[in-house]
């Protein structure tokens, strides 16, 4: 079974601009989550939905979006970057609610 | 309430030795812990995860013992190997509103030859 898939690994963009993630949760699983990982902060909730409906949201500013499709997979905005934003953004999924969490290799993202 | 206290932030131990890593909460909400192992450049992998009814849980030389009154919960790796050398985090989270998982801050562990 092939595991939660990220893309892309690596990205480098500059501030202001925007940038879209993706993840492809495990077949089957339908709910996914999102965590920013940072050596200040540490790992830290983004967001997270289960068919298609965000069922809570972190504490991030609105520059931060997500969504999530009707096969599961699911996408991530950030739009007017800032250089505070690179870190590593993960994602998880799970295969419903209240079971265990599989994550993803991560994107790599560098603000310059 | 929300946080998850993890110690000690680095263990450095021979192979062959027990590391032991301690995390405490507050939030008597939370029902699950699991803890995560990380390889540089790698995303977080589901090592072991146990809820408040049990009080000690064992998966080939990983254990987890949870004291719930006092709000305490640790990961026992037995007999280590320079392959166990990663990060460690340990979570918690309440699952009857949602899956969100609070991370402590991370144990570096490092076993040496």
């Amino acid at each position: 079974k092939a595991g939660v898939t990220q893309t892309p690994r690596y990205l480098i963009k500059t501030r202001g601009q925007q940038v879209t993630l993706s993840c492809s949760p495990i077949s089957g699983h339908r709910s996914v989550s999102w965590y920013q990982q940072t050596p200040g902060q540490g790992l830290q909730f983004l967001f997270e939905y289960f068919s298609e409906t965000q069922r809570n949201k972190g504490n991030f500013p609105g520059r931060f979006s997500g969504r999530q499709f009707s096969n599961s997979r699911s996408e991530m905005n950030v739009s007017t970057l800032e250089l505070g934003d690179s870190a590593l953004y993960l994602c998880a999924s799970r295969p419903g609610l209240n079971t265990e969490a599989f994550f993803g290799q991560g994107t790599r993202l560098t603000v310059v | 309430q929300q946080q998850v206290k993890q110690s000690p932030q680095s263990l450095i131990v021979q192979k062959g030795g027990i590391p032991i890593i301690n995390c405490a909460y507050e939030n008597t909400a939370f029902d699950y812990f699991p803890w995560y192992q990380q390889f540089p450049g790698k995303g977080p992998a589901l090592l072991i995860a146990i809820r408040p009814d049990v009080s000690e849980k064992k998966e080939g030389r990983f254990t987890i013992s949870f004291n719930k009154s006092a709000k305490q919960f640790s990961l026992h790796i037995m007999d280590s190997q320079p392959g166990d050398s990663a990060t460690y985090f340990c979570a918690a989270s309440m699952g009857y509103n949602t899956d969100k998982l609070i991370f402590g801050t991370g144990t570096r562990l490092q076993v040496f030859p």
